[in-house]
């Protein structure tokens, strides 16, 4: 079966332009995730969605980072006006149940320039 | 707020022997999950092994195994029999339960496995 699908699998931009993610979770699963993971470090997390619920934007890092997913299924990470500082692996992970583990794609690489 | 510290950046073992990754978490929270992720250079998540903290018993997956201990807040990683291509980062993390929620990541150990 089909995994977590993230596109693309890099992306080089200029600083200050807009950027899109994808991710296409597992089919069925009504928990998307995304992370980050800046070199070196530990994931850190950036928001949720979870069904038709409001999702948990608590981690996102500033309000140039917004995220939708539609029809409950694929998902789109927009970063806007782009800095340096935002260079970094972006994942996604879908997840079925609460009790269910999370499963993640092979992320975005993000370098800007 | 919850954390997860691993105080080993890199861990190194020989081909065959068995090593033992650190963790420990600070949570408030009785009901929760551990995990250990394991991140080749391919960049993808894998799910080595998880724990529920109801469990008492500790969790086995072939030659990977943890030592949980609840009150101390530890969760280290066992792997025996260590194999070439068990060299990755391994990150351990952790979330409360029962519902969906996102994990809280250390910021993980690079395992060399020397042949």
């Amino acid at each position: 079966g089909a995994g977590v699908s993230q596109s693309p699998s890099n992306k080089v931009t200029e600083k200050g332009k807009d950027v899109e993610l994808r991710c296409d979770p597992i089919s069925g699963h009504t928990a998307l995730y995304w992370y980050r993971q800046s070199l070196g470090q530990g994931l850190e997390f950036l928001i949720y969605f979870q069904g038709n619920s409001a999702p948990d934007k608590s981690g996102l890092p500033s309000d140039r980072f917004s995220a939708e997913r539609t029809g409950g299924s694929v998902s789109t990470l927009t970063i806007q006006r782009t800095q340096q500082e935002d260079s970094a692996v972006y994942l996604c992970a879908s997840s079925q149940t609460g009790r269910q583990p999370q499963h993640f794609g092979d992320g975005t690489r993000l370098s800007i320039l | 707020a919850q954390t997860v510290t691993q105080s080993q950046p890199e861990m190194s073992v020989q081909e065959a022997e068995t090593v033992t990754l650190s963790c420990t978490y600070d949570t408030s929270e009785s009901d929760y999950y551990l995990f250990w992720y394991k991140q080749p250079p391919s960049r993808q998540m894998i799910l080595v092994i998880r724990q529920e903290a109801y469990k008492q018993q500790n969790a086995t997956e072939n030659r990977f195994s943890v030592n949980f201990q609840k009150a101390a807040k530890s969760f280290s990683l066992k792997i025996s029999d260590s194999q070439l291509g068990d060299a990755a980062m391994y990150f351990c993390a952790y979330r409360t339960g029962p519902g969906n929620t996102p994990l809280v990541f250390g910021k993980g150990t690079r395992l060399s496995v020397i042949a």
